[in-house]
């Protein structure tokens, strides 16, 4: 069945170096992925998504490029903020049809000290 | 900040008692899902729903596990009768109907079974 492999699950690091997050996935079907960020308390919300092969999508310092021929979308920032410190997740959307549940990795705590 | 609204957002039970939870999703949003999110973070998609209709569901075991989705009123999830192991958060999200569409989620109710 469809999967969705995070390697890390915990990332701590220094304020201003860069980061990358590990993600890969298997399906029988046209993918679309999405990164999702979750901080301490909050709801997750949206970071990036993308279903086109080879094209770097952006958004709040973080980019990441799904590549078809690796099943990977793997999440990057090149200098990392103390407020990034939270809880990321890639997901992935399973099915044709909309509506349908994302399957989500088991998720990447980064942890940014000063 | 969300629009997904979750109420409550604790909730403690003893074990046999009932549990139930309830989210009023995105204004416009036809499709509510329903996840558990255990204390390692993985996420366990539960159901969906498409204008009051499932749309996928997992095999809720023992049946102890209900959800709704009424017109005009808030969706609901309901335990019959809580187990420690249901501890947990419960996350509602809604979405548009669509492959590619972002999916909104409410900031969670935190089931503890004592």
């Amino acid at each position: 069945g469809d999967s969705v492999t995070q390697t890390e699950g915990l990332v701590t690091l220094t304020k201003g170096l860069p980061v990358m997050l590990n993600c890969t996935y298997q399906t029988t079907y046209s993918p679309f992925l999405f990164w999702y960020v979750q901080h301490l308390n909050e709801a997750p919300k949206l970071l990036l998504k993308s279903s086109t092969d080879n094209k770097r999508t952006e958004h709040q310092g973080f980019y990441a490029t799904l590549h078809k021929s690796s099943s990977s979308f793997h999440l990057q920032k090149s200098s990392v903020q103390l407020s990034d410190s939270a809880l990321y997740f890639c997901a992935l959307s399973d099915t044709l049809q909309g509506g349908r549940a994302l399957i989500f990795g088991t998720g990447t705590t980064v942890s940014v000290s000063p | 900040n969300s629009k997904v609204i979750q109420t409550p957002r604790y909730l403690v039970k003893g074990q046999g008692q009932k549990a139930k939870m309830r989210c009023i999703p995105e204004k416009g949003h036809p499709v509510v899902f329903w996840y558990q999110q255990n204390k390692n973070n993985e996420f366990k998609f539960l159901i969906n729903f498409q204008n009051q209709e499932v749309l996928q569901q997992i095999d809720m075991t023992e049946k102890r596990f209900s959800a709704e989705c009424p017109s005009n009123s808030p969706c609901s999830l309901e335990i019959q009768s809580s187990e420690a192991g249901d501890s947990a958060l419960y996350l509602c999200a809604s979405s548009l109907a669509g492959r590619n569409t972002e999916v909104f989620f409410g900031k969670g109710t935190r089931l503890t079974v004592v």
